[in-house]
């Protein structure tokens, strides 16, 4: 079983629907939870952080939380063709080090 | 905004010799890291680094990796007898204080092409 395990996708939306991203992991001692996004051929760059059960929204993006169930998902609402790109979850059980799935793969077409 | 800077952004390297990849962390950051991601795969934990030393690796970072601060700021990541299979995006990462509840900056990367 993998430790961190995401939609293998791609997932293809169209501008304005919601892209609902999922991410289930192996640990039940993790303890933080975060969602990279990575254009391609670039680096990874955090858009969401959540560490307690529940939603948390920032802006466009809903991370929501459920350790009971060792899952955690990233809603964007209002798709932009902006927001095609390889969409990271990462989870940390020790200190300070990530690990990550292998992404999902989100196309937002006009 | 501050950013976490590699060099060089493409290295391109003969099997069996030496690279090093130096990365500038964020200032006031204290935990380091280097993680790598192979074309098409995900991204993959090497080591990370605190008060001058290794607190933790992975199995990947063997004998042939090693880091290094040389000085206040600059990071390295030294790859000896480099092998085909080394070919991936190198990425240097921060976070202010290694915690569970801090997220990391990466840097650009680092493209290592062994021929």
């Amino acid at each position: 079983q993998k430790e961190v395990e995401q939609n293998s996708g791609p997932l293809s939306v169209p501008e304005g629907a919601i892209a609902s991203l999922n991410c289930t992991y192996s640990d039940r001692g993790s303890q933080s939870f975060f969602w990279y996004r990575q254009y391609s051929g670039k680096s990874p760059e955090l858009i969401m952080s959540i560490y307690s059960n529940g939603d948390k929204e920032d802006g466009r993006f809903t991370a929501q939380l459920n350790k009971a169930s060792q899952y955690v998902s990233l809603l964007i609402r209002d798709s932009q063709p902006s927001d095609s790109a390889t969409y990271l979850c990462a989870v940390n059980t020790n200190a300070g080090k990530s690990t990550f799935g292998d992404g999902t793969t989100l196309t937002v077409k006009p | 905004e501050p950013e976490v800077t590699q060099t060089p952004s493409h290295q391109v390297t003969q099997m069996g010799q030496e690279v090093i990849l130096r990365c500038v962390p964020i200032s006031n950051h204290l935990y380091f890291y280097w993680y790598r991601q192979i074309l098409g795969q995900k991204v993959e934990f090497l080591v990370s680094f605190y008060n001058n030393e290794i607190s933790e690796k992975s199995e990947i970072f063997d004998d042939q990796f090693s880091v290094e601060r040389p000085d206040g700021s600059n990071f390295t990541l030294k790859i000896r007898s480099t092998k085909l299979e080394d070919s991936a995006m190198y990425f240097c990462a921060s976070n202010p204080s290694g915690g569970q509840y801090y997220g990391y900056t990466f840097g650009s990367g680092t493209r290592l092409t062994v021929v």
